[in-house]
């Protein structure tokens, strides 16, 4: 079975500054998608990033950025020039091929400092 | 793009009735929807996978006689859970799929707060 391991419950980041949050996974597929969620207070689950496994190249969306290790399963996201807007809770999600359902982590919390 | 809404985001019921919950996609049709619940400060936990026209597929350990799931059109999903106690008291989450291919994106509605009294 996949899994999915965020093992910081919580992390704090000067505004302004860069930081990373950990994922890693389990999985015995060759193809599959990884992807980045982003949970305000509001409750509202926006996505931040996707990556497809086949793909070589690091996604980035503005100040997302990931560093996709698929050798280690590893899938890090890191944000620039953090802003308050920032902080919420943050999901990786990993999903397998057609018609397989997304596996969350736990989450970790960040908060920004101003 | 890729809207989904849901009604009501937040509800407060007595123990013993019933409560519905719409998750609409507003701007695409979605063959697939999905219902979640997430308690404060955790994660999603998927309850069930609704297609369009066919049954509900349930995870395990979810009652499907206490969550009812219809997915009557590619733009509604209703998520009923019937006769309520205060243990159902959660935050449910939809989502809608656009099609089954692999680079498909999941997006997720606001959620709806529950509370049963």
């Amino acid at each position: 079975a996949q899994t999915v391991t965020q093992s910081q419950p919580e992390m704090s980041v000067q505004e302004a500054e860069t930081v990373t949050l950990s994922c890693t996974y389990d999985t015995s597929e060759s193809d599959y998608y990884l992807f980045w969620y982003k949970q305000p207070p509001s409750r509202q689950m926006i996505l931040v990033i996707r990556q497809e496994a086949y793909k070589q190249q690091n996604a980035t969306e503005n100040r997302f950025s990931v560093n996709f290790q698929k050798a280690a399963k590893s899938f890090s996201l890191k944000i620039s020039d953090s802003q308050l807007g920032d902080a919420a809770m943050y999901f990786c999600a990993y999903k397998a091929g057609a018609n397989s359902k997304l596996t969350f982590g736990k989450g970790i919390t960040l908060s920004v400092r101003p | 793009g890729a809207v989904v809404s849901q009604h009501p985001s937040r509800v407060i019921c007595k123990s013993g009735t019933s409560v519905k919950i719409e998750c609409r996609s507003l701007d695409f049709q979605a063959t697939t929807m999905f219902w979640y619940r997430q308690f404060p400060k955790k994660s999603l936990m998927l309850m069930a996978t609704s297609n369009e026209g066919s049954k509900a597929t349930y995870e395990q350990g979810v009652e499907k006689d206490k969550f009812l799931i219809n997915h009557a059109s590619l733009t509604l999903s209703t998520l009923t859970v019937t006769s309520a106690h205060p243990e159902d008291s959660s935050f449910y989450i939809c989502s809608a799929r656009v099609d089954a291919t692999s680079t498909d994106t999941q997006y997720f509605g606001p959620g709806t707060r529950l509370t049963v009294l």
